[in-house]
């Protein structure tokens, strides 16, 4: 069955330190893994999107990493700021299907100064 | 480039009254989605189109859910009628073509209450 897990459920960090969220997936076969951010009222923005070749991807103060063997993935945020607090949820498509983007809870961040 | 359209924002509505939601995809996006999000869920896909055929209705309540995509562009969705547990809200997303490797754009949503 096609799941993404993630975790935390949801953090509270103070301004200006990181943290790292995890994504585990049993999607296949896999096409790519994208991080969204939401923030509360709207829909989700894309951070990042990686395919199979990739481990490493940054944008800003956001950098996302894929382990494809072990399937799994992780965001981590640096330097956190008050306008980091939204939920980030992780979305694995899969090369096949007509339902192929499978989508995570999401992690509830709250940065508090 | 305007992004993904929705509207209404905001909608409250008394049970077994209909209710509808517009999508505006952007411009040259084949590929369009409606989802629904619960709160403190990731969204649900509850149809997909490619231009005006639904190719993935599977999770769509037909009971009381329909949905049309006109000419291949704005998409309409519908319930009728509306129960307490359709509050949610309601994200309509585009994408260039049906393949997962193509990003998706999400709209701002329709928060629905049902009262």
């Amino acid at each position: 069955k096609n799941q993404v897990e993630q975790s935390p459920q949801s953090l509270i960090i103070l301004e200006g330190k990181n943290c790292t969220l995890q994504c585990n997936y049993t999607v296949s076969p896999f096409s790519n893994l994208r991080w969204y951010k939401q923030d509360t009222g709207r829909g989700p923005v894309s951070l990042t999107i990686m395919t199979f070749s990739e481990n490493t991807k940054s944008n800003g103060r956001y950098t996302a990493t894929l382990d494809a063997d072990t399937k799994q993935s992780s965001l981590h945020i640096t330097a956190s700021q008050l306008s980091d607090s939204a939920s980030y949820i992780c979305v694995v498509s899969a090369q096949t299907g007509a339902n192929n983007l499978f989508f995570g809870t999401g992690t509830r961040l709250t940065v508090i100064p | 480039e305007a992004g993904v359209v929705q509207s209404p924002r905001y909608k409250i509505i008394e049970k077994k009254q209909p209710v509808a939601f517009w999508c505006n995809p952007i411009s040259g996006h084949n590929t369009l989605y409606w989802y629904r999000q619960n709160l403190g869920q990731g969204p649900e896909l509850l149809i997909r189109y490619e231009n005006e055929e639904a190719v993935d209705d599977s999770q769509l309540p037909k009971d009381r859910f329909s949905a049309e995509r006109l000419k291949g562009v704005d998409s309409t969705l519908k319930i009728q009628p509306a129960e307490l547990g359709d509050s949610a809200v309601y994200l309509c997303a585009s994408s260039l073509s049906p393949q997962g490797w193509t990003e998706a754009f999400f709209g701002q949503g329709t928060r629905l209450t049902v009262v």
